[in-house]
């Protein structure tokens, strides 16, 4: 069976700084993995996506993720926070229906 | 249409009475999907429609949840004798043939069970 574990599930980083969230998957066989962002009052916003090939994908607001097998991992990654940036952040993984971590709320410091 | 819609936004009922919600999904799009995410809980898999397949109801909590889609588009979520645990924000996605495309979700449907 599908699942996706996002280990964090509140994280505080102060503007400017990196930010990397984890998740880890558990799927039969190479899954599609998937990030979303939802802000606050906001519906969820497909930030990327890996199928194949190159595993460091890049996605939309300066975010990327690298899928690594060895460890069944999908972590979201980027150089410096913006404020704009705080939000919930779910992995997901699937191939024709997606199955959701419990997300992961990002505060940002100023 | 341009998005997902979802209607109501938002639904207050009494516990026992049965609900309707709405899901108009993007024109063309072949696969439907319906999740309910409860306050400070990620997204929880109800049921997944693609095209003419029957569908995948192995999320659906109890028997008192039902949905169908007709004519391939609009989809109708059905929950029977609310109780209050069933107070959550179902979220309508629909993808142009799977996920392996990418959800477009809708903005969802603020269930209140009183």
């Amino acid at each position: 069976a599908q699942s996706v574990t996002q280990p964090d599930i509140h994280i505080t980083v102060s503007e400017g700084a990196s930010l990397e969230l984890r998740c880890n998957y558990s799927y039969g066989a190479t899954p599609y993995l998937f990030w979303y962002v939802q802000s606050p009052g906001q519906g969820l916003q497909l930030l990327l996506k890996y199928f194949s090939g190159d595993t460091l994908v890049q996605g939309i607001k300066g975010f990327e993720a690298e899928f690594k097998r060895s460890q069944s991992s999908f972590n979201l990654r980027k150089p410096s926070v913006h404020w704009s940036d705080a939000a919930e952040y779910f992995c997901a993984v699937g191939t024709n229906d997606m199955r959701f971590g419990a997300g992961t709320r990002l505060t940002v410091k100023p | 249409g341009a998005g997902v819609s979802q209607s109501p936004s938002n639904k207050v009922t009494e516990k026992g009475k049965d609900v309707e919600l709405r899901c108009d999904p993007i024109s063309g799009h072949t696969a439907l999907y319906w999740y309910r995410q409860s306050l400070g809980q990620g997204l929880e898999f109800l049921i997944y429609f693609q095209g003419n397949s029957a569908p995948d109801k192995s999320g659906l909590p109890s028997d008192r949840f039902s949905a169908e889609r007709t004519g391939g588009s609009v989809s109708t979520l059905t929950i029977q004798r609310t109780q209050q645990e069933d107070s959550a924000v179902y979220l309508c996605a629909s993808s142009l043939a799977g996920a392996a495309y990418g959800y477009t979700f809708g903005s969802g449907t603020r269930l209140t069970v009183v």
